[in-house]
């Protein structure tokens, strides 16, 4: 079956580094998005990973490793406000969208 | 970019009645439109797929029935959920893709918070 993995839940400090991981089985890989999702809202897109390597954009970044089925999503000088969801999806051969079941990201003081 | 919007945003309705949630591309001709809904602390989990001029691909266990789906032009796509009942108080959100920026990208509607007492 197809499948996403990502931590439920992680904390951290503001103004430091956190790394939510996100790992994948699925039926063909046609690349790889995370999405941020505030409480009561849609998913905001955040990168889109489709080859191997780093995306930077900003504060936020994204990895990808096709022959490990695994990505992260690194957010540095962490604010307040980007206590979050965050979820990760997969376009399978279909061009269909498996997601994850979101990581709740909490940031304190 | 691409810009979904979705009507209405909240929606309180009774048992039994039913409900129309409108989701719209406004600055792009969206020929696949997907309808998802999410429960509390849960992840988004895909309804169906519309496809302008076609029926829609119901996923398994989605009762077409029940949720019915319409996509009668390239800028709009609707929702009915018919005889609506508690259980069906959820979170739905809509996406749809742009052809003219690559065929991946789901540009998700704001979401209808649908009610039902």
């Amino acid at each position: 079956g197809q499948n996403i993995d990502q931590p439920t839940e992680m904390t951290a400090t503001e103004g430091a580094i956190v790394q939510i991981n996100c790992t994948y089985q699925t039926s063909g890989f046609n690349g790889l998005f995370w999405y941020q999702q505030h409480a009561g809202e849609a998913p905001t897109f955040l990168s889109y990973n489709v080859l191997d390597g780093l995306e930077e954009k900003g504060r936020f970044s994204s990895f990808l490793s096709r022959s490990k089925g695994y990505s992260y999503l690194l957010l540095k000088e962490l604010q307040m406000k980007d206590s979050a969801s965050y979820l990760c999806a997969v376009t399978d051969s279909n061009y269909q969208l498996i997601w994850g079941a979101g990581t709740k990201l909490i940031i304190k003081p | 970019g691409a810009v979904v919007s979705q009507h209405p945003s909240r929606v309180i309705c009774k048992s039994g009645t039913s409900v129309k949630i409108e989701c719209r591309s406004l600055d792009f001709q969206a020929t696949t439109m997907f309808w998802y809904r999410q429960f509390p602390k849960k992840s988004l989990m895909l309804m169906a797929t519309s496809n302008e001029g076609s029926k829609a691909t119901y996923e398994q266990g989605v009762e077409k029935d029940k949720f019915l789906i319409n996509h009668a032009s390239l800028t709009l796509s609707t929702l009915t959920v018919t005889s609506a009942h508690p259980e069906d108080s959820s979170f739905y959100i809509c996406s749809a893709r742009d052809p003219g920026q690559g065929d991946n990208e789901q540009f998700f509607g704001p979401g209808t918070r649908l009610t039902v007492l």
